[in-house]
């Protein structure tokens, strides 16, 4: 049963490009959470997904950022015209339709580098 | 809103050394504590996921407490090693959202 699946690992973009960062959650997980590290900072919740639905995004930038977790497929974290401010590890956890723990499971990370 | 401290914010301890590290949160209506263990550069394990209505959890060396009322967990390691030597994260969760708020963490050198 694999973990939480993140990919890219590392990713390198300059100003003005977008970066995609995708989250496979566990298997029979439905729920997906990203959290983003900024460097010398603590954790921080950006967003919460079901399929098809965003529940909770009070983290999230107002501006360039967007998430999704479709029917198929992966959940993407979207950041369009990245600046330096944005480089940081995004985290991606999951968790299982009504949990009765509340217990987050998370991914590698994704390391965002904006030159 | 709720806050989550961890001090101190560097450990470094000589092999098999029993420590503590403590985590406080300003809001006891929590859901549940977790603390987790990141690695550099990698992400995050968990180690121990404690409940609201619970005061301990145990886990090989590990022992994490939690104390609602004065809104405060301990992480004990007992006989630390060199491979305990990462950062330690303690995470409160308000509600059954996954909504976690860390503290910044505590860095922990166990020296050989």
């Amino acid at each position: 049963n694999a973990g939480v699946m993140q990919n890219p690992r590392h990713l390198v973009r300059r100003r003005g490009q977008e970066a995609r960062l995708r989250c496979s959650p566990m298997k029979g997980h439905s729920h997906v959470y990203w959290y983003r590290q900024l460097p010398e900072e603590g954790l921080k919740f950006m967003v919460y997904l079901q399929k098809e639905n965003i529940i909770d995004e009070s983290g999230m930038p107002k501006e360039r950022f967007s998430a999704e977790f479709p029917k198929e497929g992966p959940s993407i974290l979207r950041i369009q015209q990245v600046v330096r401010g944005d480089s940081a590890a995004y985290f991606c956890a999951s968790s299982p339709p009504s949990s009765s723990t509340g217990e987050l499971f998370f991914g590698e990370g994704s390391r965002l580098t904006v030159l | 809103k709720q806050e989550v401290t961890q001090i101190p914010a560097a450990l470094s301890v000589p092999e098999g050394e029993n420590l503590v590290l403590n985590c406080s949160f300003t809001d006891s209506a929590i859901y549940n504590l977790q603390w987790f263990r990141q690695d550099p550069g990698k992400g995050l394990t968990s180690l121990l996921l404690i409940q609201s209505s619970q005061r301990e959890q145990t886990s090989g060396r590990l022992n994490a407490s939690l104390d609602k009322s004065s809104g405060r967990s301990t992480l004990y390691i007992a006989a630390s090693q060199p491979g305990d030597s990462a950062t330690y994260l303690c995470a409160a969760n308000t509600g059954n959202t996954g909504k976690l708020i860390f503290g910044q963490g505590t860095t922990l050198q166990v020296k050989p």
